[in-house]
């Protein structure tokens, strides 16, 4: 166990919806970052958030957008869905975001658009 | 261009036997981090080992250990003692100091543990 936790873990939804999913980062940790992974794309890097604000960009798509709250937990926003958007989507946490910075994953949430 | 390369997409070990998955990466920058993590079929990113590019030992944890020729560009995951919950996708992945908020990870390398 990591000590990052996502919900949901499994979400189906159909086309043109919108989902949140949730993220809670390890205990101490500041950084939060979020991945997709689809089987054609591999692991990508969406955003990540340090201490509330937004700090990198990826290949987040518009219609997608996070937050990082207070408490530092973070939720990742997929709003208008498509079909291709199915994929398995990581929240991982670490201490600030050094070169040496370790990420550690939660367990993901399989999102399944219909 | 690909910032990491994992040239076998897939490999097969025998069980209690030595498997060596190969990475190697492409970087300008004189610092950077490289890490494996391990994806079991459960789905779950598993953090194996870390390797800094000022390091000069080789990292170890446990049976896994990590061949970094920096000359060559190449931090090879060799795992001794293959055991059949080994079986995963491995990843490896870097980070440097210039782009320190962003980790690349590469396309990843599928191992099979065989009895």
């Amino acid at each position: 166990d990591s000590g990052v936790t996502q919900t949901p873990k499994h979400l189906i939804t159909a086309t043109g919806q919108r989902v949140t999913l949730r993220c809670s980062p390890r205990s101490g940790d500041l950084s939060v970052y979020w991945y997709q992974q689809s089987l054609d794309q591999g692991l990508q890097f969406l955003i990540q958030y340090y201490n509330g604000e937004e700090r990198a960009k990826g290949n987040i798509l518009e219609r997608f957008s996070a937050q990082q709250f207070p408490d530092l937990h973070s939720e990742l926003n997929l709003s208008s869905l498509e079909l291709g958007d199915s994929a398995l989507y990581f929240c991982a946490s670490s201490v600030e975001g050094g070169v040496a910075d370790t990420q550690y994953f939660g367990p993901g949430t399989r999102l399944t658009v219909l | 261009a690909q910032k990491i390369t994992q040239t076998q997409p897939g490999m097969f070990v025998q069980e209690k036997e030595a498997v060596t998955l190969d990475c190697t990466y492409d970087t300008s920058d004189p610092s950077y981090g490289l890490f494996w993590y391990k994806q079991p079929s459960s789905g779950e990113m598993i953090f194996l080992i870390y390797q800094g590019s000022y390091d000069q030992q080789n990292a170890t944890e446990g049976r896994y250990s990590l061949n970094f020729q920096k000359a060559r560009k190449s931090a090879n995951l060799v795992i001794s003692a293959s055991q059949l919950g080994d079986s995963a996708m491995y990843f490896c992945a870097m980070r440097e100091k210039t782009s320190y908020d962003k980790v690349i990870f590469g396309p990843g390398t599928s191992l099979s543990v065989i009895p």
